[in-house]
């Protein structure tokens, strides 16, 4: 079975710091992995996915992610972030055959100044 | 383009009634899956539902069912509640069964007492 681990569930980052949220997912098969961010009372909004191609994958913000086969993982990655990226983040992998997708628990990046 | 809406964004009920939330997808999609998040978790997979067939079920009871109109509009119909059935409710659009991305909307929140 297809799961996805978070590794932490809470970031706190000063303004224009740098930040790595970690994510972790089991599958014997091939995968598509995707980052969500929500913020506070809103719904998921896709920051960046990997389908194939290359490891490295750029999405909306500012945010980039690489996919690593051997370690199974797909951290994502800003250089430099900002206080309106305070929200939670959201990795997720699809489950093949009917398109559905298993989120991990979540990671509340809190951004400070 | 319009994207996913979602109604009503907020509803309050007691503990044995029914729900019907309601979906629209984004413009020409034709698959929508409904994912149930509970206050700080991630989303868990409800159903899918593509071109009005139900198209792939995650593990919940037969009392969540679901509707998919001939515009591709979705309802989500939850009876005699509970109340572990408190959280938000998403619904996410996206084109063919096998399509990676799924768009979200902004979810119901849904309060049981």
């Amino acid at each position: 079975a297809q799961s996805v681990t978070q590794l932490d569930s809470q970031v706190p980052v000063f303004e224009e710091a740098p930040v790595e949220l970690r994510c972790n997912y089991s599958s014997s098969v091939s995968v598509y992995l995707f980052w969500y961010v929500q913020y506070p009372n809103q719904g998921l909004q896709l920051l960046l996915k990997y389908l194939s191609g290359s490891t490295l994958v750029k999405g909306i913000n500012g945010f980039e992610a690489e996919f690593n086969k051997s370690q199974t993982s797909f951290h994502l990655r800003k250089p430099s972030v900002h206080i309106s990226d305070t929200a939670e983040y959201f990795c997720a992998v699809l489950k093949g055959g009917y398109n559905k997708l298993i989120f991990g628990a979540g990671t509340r990046l809190a951004v400070h100044p | 383009e319009t994207g996913v809406t979602q109604s009503p964004t907020h509803l309050i009920k007691t503990r044995g009634q029914q729900v019907t939330l309601r979906c629209s997808s984004q413009s020409g999609h034709n698959t929508v899956s409904w994912y149930q998040q509970a206050l700080g978790q991630g989303p868990q997979f409800i159903f899918q539902y593509y071109r009005e067939e139900e198209n792939g079920r995650g593990n919940f009871p037969p009392r969540f069912s679901g509707l998919q109109f001939p515009n591709y509009s979705s309802e989500l119909n939850v009876n005699a509640l509970e109340l572990d059935d408190s959280a938000l409710y998403l619904c996410a659009s996206s084109f063919g069964q096998r399509e990676e991305t799924q768009y979200f909307g902004p979810g119901t929140r849904l309060l049981v007492l």
